[in-house]
């Protein structure tokens, strides 16, 4: 059974103090580890896609990397506006359903 | 470009009630579309998708059912809502190799 797992749950940063977030998963064949953003009340936004350890992926002030076993996701100087829920979720191959199945994310804030 | 829309946004609804969640897909044909149940500080759980007109999988068994009648068009019934049924039902669709989620609809359950 394909699982993900993120941590840490919560995590609240000065603006400008860059950290990390951290995905681990388990899946029989990665087909893709994907990146999302979901502000309160709303949809997740799609961020990033990576399909192969050693892949990295930058958008503004976000990196994500991958390797066999876990993924991070790396902001830079954070500005408020970067406060959010981050979802990690794996796609094993699974026919034509590109079935996803996510971690819990972790919420962070950027404090001003 | 593509638009995925949901409604109603926001729904309060008694114990044993009936339910119609809808969502709709513009500017693609065919796409693969999915529900996902979000409960409060968790991750999404998947409860059916479908990859055509009438094809649809369940994931979780429970007292929804979906329903595809058409093309960019899906749709999440109950015919006796629990309170456990209460969270943020989300709709999403395929683009390449990518899931792209409508924005939503908050169900609560009294």
């Amino acid at each position: 059974e394909d699982q993900v797992t993120q941590s840490p749950e919560a995590l609240r940063l000065q603006e400008g103090e860059s950290s990390s977030l951290n995905c681990s998963y388990t899946v029989s064949g990665l087909r893709g580890l994907f990146w999302y953003r979901q502000d309160p009340g709303k949809g997740p936004e799609f961020l990033f896609t990576l399909y192969s350890a050693g892949e990295e992926k930058e958008k503004e002030r976000l990196k994500a990397t991958l390797t066999k076993k876990e993924s991070f996701l790396h902001i830079t100087a954070p500005k408020p506006e970067d406060s959010a829920t981050y979802l990690c979720a794996v796609q094993a191959p699974s026919g034509s359903a590109r079935q996803l199945t996510f971690g819990s994310g972790t919420q962070l804030t950027v404090l001003p | 470009s593509q638009t995925i829309h949901q409604w109603p946004a926001t729904l309060v609804q008694p114990v044993g009630s009936p339910l119609s969640l809808e969502c709709t897909v513009e500017g693609t044909s065919n796409p693969n579309l999915y529900w996902y149940r979000q409960a409060a500080g968790r991750g999404l759980q998947l409860l059916f998708y479908s990859v055509g007109i009438g094809q649809i999988s369940s994931e979780v068994p429970q007292n929804l059912s979906a329903s595809r009648p058409q093309d960019r068009q899906f749709i999440l019934s109950s015919k006796k809502l629990l309170l456990s049924d209460s969270g943020f039902y989300l709709c999403a669709w395929v683009g390449g190799e990518t899931q792209y989620f409508g924005p939503g609809t908050r169900l609560l359950v009294l």
